[in-house]
């Protein structure tokens, strides 16, 4: 059956270090990968877009990597900051006009 | 990107009763997605809204239960029907981007008592 697991339920890291958040998913064929954070109460909201024909992505401090042979995502937050902290989420789109499905999410804690 | 309103932002509703969430979108849109997402947990597809035909439910979610409604290009209802306490939760509208991904209502939280 077709599944998307994200690594680490929680992931708490000290402020400035680089944070890694992984997306793994079977039996998936996507034409893209993206990434959304979640704060509590709120609507998720889109941070980047991979597609399959790409390696790698970057905006800002963000940086996210697509292998469709390891079927694997990371997302990279460099220079991590306390307001950093929320639930990040993998999702995946088959196609251009499909829906998309969702990863189970990180929660990132990043301390001062 | 597209903006999305939607209301309530949260209700109380007697169990069997039903609840019609309504997602405006400032802009035509291809496409709108209804999700559910449980307390601490991600979000779970509900269907995809159609304009002008029957919306397309994933599996788990009939139509009976969660009937939608698209009549235009920016307009979309869900509506939970003869509710139960097992669907309280949030329930997100979503609607397609290109390049600036997908956006998303900030929700209705609901509770059923």
């Amino acid at each position: 059956s077709q599944k998307i697991e994200q690594n680490s339920e929680a992931l708490n890291i000290q402020e400035g270090k680089t944070a890694t958040l992984t997306c793994n998913y079977t039996n998936y064929s996507p034409a893209y990968l993206q990434w959304y954070r979640q704060d509590p109460g709120r609507g998720p909201v889109f941070l980047l877009l991979i597609r399959e024909n790409e390696k790698e992505k970057r905006k800002e401090r963000l940086k996210v990597t697509f292998d469709t042979t390891l079927k694997q995502s990371l997302f990279h937050i460099t220079a991590s900051q306390p307001a950093d902290s929320a639930t990040y989420l993998c999702a995946l789109a088959e196609s251009s006009a499909s829906k998309i499905i969702f990863g189970s999410g990180t929660r990132l804690s990043i301390r001062p | 990107s597209a903006v999305i309103s939607q209301k309530p932002s949260r209700d109380i509703c007697q169990r069997g009763t039903s609840l019609t969430i309504q997602c405006q979108v400032d802009s035509q849109v291809t496409m709108m997605f209804w999700y559910r997402q449980q307390p601490g947990q991600s979000l779970t597809l509900i269907a995809t809204a159609n304009q002008g035909s029957e919306a397309t439910y994933e599996s788990g979610f009939v139509i009976d239960k969660f009937p939608i409604s698209r009549p235009n290009l920016t307009f979309s209802t869900l509506t939970v029907s003869n509710m139960s306490p097992e669907d309280s939760s949030i329930y997100l509208c979503s609607a397609t981007g290109t390049e600036y991904g997908y956006t998303f209502g900030s929700g209705t939280r609901l509770t059923v008592v």
